[in-house]
């Protein structure tokens, strides 16, 4: 089953503001990953954040992690048009050692 | 940083026909790989974990029988969806881990399979 659970499944805003994409998840976890991936193309890798770490940048991306709620947060500042993508939040299972790839969250970005 | 190739890109066959996919490391070794398939719209759902020299560990509700994986060197897996049918139509795509390191998983580009 499923282990990330993403909030919301789509998302349309304006060029320019910024995009939020919420993950849950069910099991303690080594890491977390957010990938990108374009309509019919393979899995591009955005950020990984390690369990014990709180908040990361990656130039305008910001992930949060909380791990006592088992959640995490993707957040794009002034969006782009070439942002339009599903992006998508895979755990990293502890144990299992397998990433588990949440529903995605389908964003759209208007020109 | 790591490439990971899938060869062929997309495929189209007939029914009850079989069909292999490879999955290359192309500048690292790779002991583990994934492979998953994905539906249209859908999100990546986990098939199994291929390691090398060993049988895949497959994910409940995957059959093995018919998902054929091997792993027989440390930079090439291969899938085989053997008779396949129309409802195996989807994306699969494949991700390898650089030298054992779970933070490391690179991911190939997918291969597009259509069954008639």
């Amino acid at each position: 089953s499923q282990q990330g659970e993403e909030d919301p499944q789509a998302l349309s805003i304006q060029e320019g503001e910024n995009a939020t994409m919420n993950c849950s998840y069910k099991t303690s976890i080594n890491n977390l990953q957010w990938y990108r991936q374009n309509s019919g193309r393979g899995l591009v890798h955005l950020i990984l954040i390690r369990s014990n770490e709180r908040e990361k940048h990656s130039g305008r991306l910001r992930v949060t992690l909380d791990t006592s709620k088992k959640s995490s947060s993707l957040l794009i500042t002034a969006s782009r048009a070439a942002d339009t993508a599903s992006y998508f939040c895979a755990p990293f299972i502890q144990g299992a050692q397998k990433l588990v790839f949440g529903q995605g969250t389908r964003l759209t970005i208007n020109p | 940083g790591a490439v990971v190739s899938q060869h062929p890109s997309w495929v189209i066959c007939k029914s009850g026909t079989s069909v292999k996919i490879e999955c290359r490391s192309l500048d690292f070794q790779a002991t583990t790989m994934f492979w998953y398939r994905q539906f249209p719209k859908q999100s990546l759902m986990l098939m199994a974990t291929s390691n090398e020299g060993s049988k895949a560990t497959y994910e409940q509700g995957v059959e093995k029988d018919k998902f054929l994986i091997n792993h027989a060197s440390l930079t090439l897996s291969t899938l085989t969806v053997t008779s396949a049918h129309p409802e195996d139509s989807s994306f699969y795509i494949c991700s390898a881990l650089a030298g054992g390191n779970y933070n490391e998983q690179f991911f190939g580009p997918g291969t597009r399979l259509t069954v008639l």
